[in-house]
């Protein structure tokens, strides 16, 4: 199994600044298979961008995906109030057992 | 609408078991993989299982498999997790979701999700 490790924990940002949050794969993710999802409290996870850099469907510009191998990130580059929250990267493919990373929490400071 | 509704959770005894269900609606569902994902409270998320489109593919995590199944009827659009020998650890919402893209042979990321249902293991 892919173990997906997400940093910083806990980002502390301002509307308006940059964002970059990191996902570290313990082994190389093929094709690119990983995923990023926007949480809420009492929400269902929201998926933002597939393939390491597609965003889905309504997704703003702002979210851009990147990476490759075994080192990803997702950088919200102008964030908007309605940005903080729970932030996921997700590993999927050919071959199960899949796993998501531990989280990042995006706050206001 | 692309909706998926679950049910089925509930407070069961370590040891129990329980038949979680998702109805799924808007869409063609034997076309796409399957999976349910779980949250414990105040949590992450953790990938419990998924099956392809026919039925006839499934995997599991390592800490459900041999206690859980996932399984489907295309027919009537719904998809099941049977969880046997519950654990207080497994106490969590489960949530059913749909594959973005109907590949063959590939798991994808997960478009659609369900609103949830909690599993609790208490004695």
């Amino acid at each position: 199994e892919i173990v997906l490790t997400q940093s910083p924990g806990t980002l502390s940002l301002s509307p308006g600044e940059r964002a970059t949050l990191s996902c570290r794969a313990s082994q190389s993710v093929s094709s690119d298979y990983l995923a990023w999802y926007q949480q809420k409290p009492g929400q269902a996870p929201k998926l933002l961008i597939y393939g390491a850099s597609s965003r889905a469907t309504g997704i703003p510009d702002r979210f851009i995906g990147s990476g490759s191998g075994t080192d990803f990130s997702l950088t919200i580059s102008r964030l908007e109030p309605e940005d903080f929250a729970m932030y996921y990267c997700h590993q999927y493919g050919r071959s199960p057992p899949f796993s998501f990373g531990q989280g990042t929490k995006l706050e206001i400071k | 609408e692309v909706q998926l509704v679950e049910s089925g959770g509930g407070l069961v005894q370590p040891g129990g078991s329980l038949r979680l269900s998702c109805v799924a609606s808007g869409f063609t569902f034997s076309e796409f993989a399957m999976s349910w994902v779980r949250q414990a409270p105040g949590k992450g998320l953790e990938w419990v299982a998924a099956v392809h489109g026919g039925g006839s593919s499934a995997g599991y995590a390592d800490a459900v498999k041999g206690r859980f199944t996932v399984s489907r009827d295309n027919s009537k659009n719904m998809l099941y997790l049977q969880v046997n020998s519950l654990r207080a650890e497994d106490t969590a919402v489960y949530y059913c979701a749909k594959d973005s893209w109907p590949r063959n042979g590939v798991f994808d990321a997960f478009d659609i999700w369900g609103q949830g249902t909690m599993v609790t293991v208490s004695s």
